[in-house]
């Protein structure tokens, strides 16, 4: 229940293309969902987060879109750049709570 | 600039030597974590700390120790008794219960134990 399932593993896009990768969670206690970008060799950062009472957030070409009812939630890379080459993490938690469980993590290699 | 200091960046060990990894923060953030990163297994939660001298174990807290005796300092200590202890450690920090504001990482210690 305290889990968050990420998919696909790895991704491979090419230069202006849109990138997706999705998420799915069991706890509906979970009320918030952020995402983590990581370069090799650093630690992540925050990208971009939302919480259930909206479907989707957008920030410049990042996009949450949310499905409460389906308990998913997906990250969306619009004119994806080589810079965008990165490992993202999805994650969810409880507000208050001191844990944040992530997703197992996407390597996605934007090609130019 | 504010930010978390992982130190060092590369460690070797040989196995059955405890070996501590280093974790200061200048955000003055009241909460901070551990992770262990491994390939394919996301990030796993080992210790968190939302109070000098108070932490708690996190999923595999089981071969590792902390202390939090100062607000700015979260070392974590690899036993011997971690099993597989080869992996990337990052330490975070927040201001807040992780609902209610991000998490800050650095830079990561990358961990070879043979």
């Amino acid at each position: 229940q305290q889990q968050v399932k990420q998919s696909p593993q790895s991704l491979i896009v090419q230069k202006g293309g849109i990138s997706i990768i999705n998420c799915a969670y069991e706890n509906t206690a979970f009320d918030y969902f952020p995402w983590y970008q990581q370069f090799p060799g650093k630690g992540p950062a925050l990208l971009i987060a939302i919480r259930p009472d909206v479907s989707e957030k957008k920030e410049g070409r990042f996009t949450i879109s949310f499905n409460k009812s389906a308990k998913q939630f997906s990250l969306h890379i619009m004119d994806s750049q080589p810079g965008d080459s990165a490992t993202y993490f999805c994650a969810a938690s409880i507000q208050g709570a001191q844990k944040l469980v992530f997703g197992q993590g996407t390597r996605l290699t934007i090609n130019p | 600039d504010g930010g978390i200091t992982q130190s060092p960046k590369y460690l070797f060990r040989k196995e059955g030597q405890n070996v501590t990894l280093s974790c200061e923060q200048n955000l003055n953030h009241d909460a901070m974590y551990w992770y262990r990163q491994d390939p394919g297994q996301g990030l796993r939660l080992i210790y968190y700390s939302q109070i000098v001298n108070d932490f708690q174990k996190g999923d595999i807290a089981e071969g590792y120790s902390v202390s939090r005796e100062k607000k700015e300092s979260f070392p974590l200590t690899v036993t011997s008794a971690q099993k597989n202890p080869t992996a990337f450690y990052l330490c975070a920090s927040s201001m807040a219960p992780t609902g209610n504001s991000p998490l800050h990482f650095g830079n990561g210690t990358r961990l070879t134990v043979t």
